[in-house]
């Protein structure tokens, strides 16, 4: 069974760090882009980054660029989102997804304020 | 900066068969940008109905259909059910190598 699990959400400071892991079971990561979306409480859906399958490629929303990394370590089979200079707007639910397979995470909830 | 279009609501009745659209607020969406639809109910994470334009995720029935239809990307509905009832997410690839959602579709079957 396919399954992405999203870990290491919390309650962080504006100005802070976190990092957010998504690991894969079913299916090897290393054949798949992969992306992390977002919805903030309330609202929709929001794309915020996505890596292609062997780590040499990414691109980044607007709202995210420069404070963002998304990362992977296909031999662990697992996503990372690393987020710095965190601010009250990223408050969200982030998921991973595959796109292609049409994989969802649970979500794990940022929750930045002071 | 592009606008991914969706109706902000639809109604369909029970049995019924619906068409949502996601387009673009300049241009025309096209198979290369590989539109997929995701479903989402309040408080759940969402589901992928269709990825690639028209293919169906695993377990999703084949009342669900995606296309395109003029220059728009689509999702057809046959035979609403009560559990259809949810919001309906569009995401579209675009040239700057980005993926944008639309605002989404909150569908009522009633």
């Amino acid at each position: 069974e396919v399954q992405l699990v999203e870990s290491g959400g919390g309650l962080v400071q504006p100005g802070g760090s976190l990092r957010l892991s998504c690991a894969a079971s079913g299916f090897s990561l290393s054949g798949y882009y992969m992306h992390w979306v977002r919805q903030a409480p309330g609202k929709g859906l929001v794309w915020v980054s996505r890596i292609n399958s062997d780590g040499s490629s990414t691109n980044y929303a607007d709202s995210v660029k420069g404070r963002f990394t998304i990362s992977r370590d296909n031999a662990k089979n697992t996503l990372y989102l690393h987020m710095n200079s965190l601010r009250a707007e990223d408050t969200a639910v982030y998921y991973c997804l595959r796109i292609n397979g049409g994989d969802w995470g649970q979500g794990t909830l940022v929750t930045v304020s002071s | 900066q592009t606008v991914v279009t969706q109706e902000p609501s639809f109604s369909v009745s029970p049995g019924g068969t619906v068409t949502l659209t996601c387009g673009l607020s300049s241009g025309s969406v096209s198979t290369s940008n590989y539109p997929s639809w995701h479903q989402q109910t309040p408080g759940q994470a969402p589901r992928t109905l269709i990825y690639s334009t028209n293919t169906r995720s695993s377990g999703v029935p084949d009342r669900f259909s995606g296309s395109i239809l003029g220059n728009k990307a689509a999702l057809t509905i046959t035979g609403a059910q009560a559990d259809d009832e949810s919001d309906y997410y569009c995401v579209l690839f675009m040239s700057t190598g980005r993926w944008v959602f639309g605002g989404g579709t909150k569908l009522t079957v009633l």
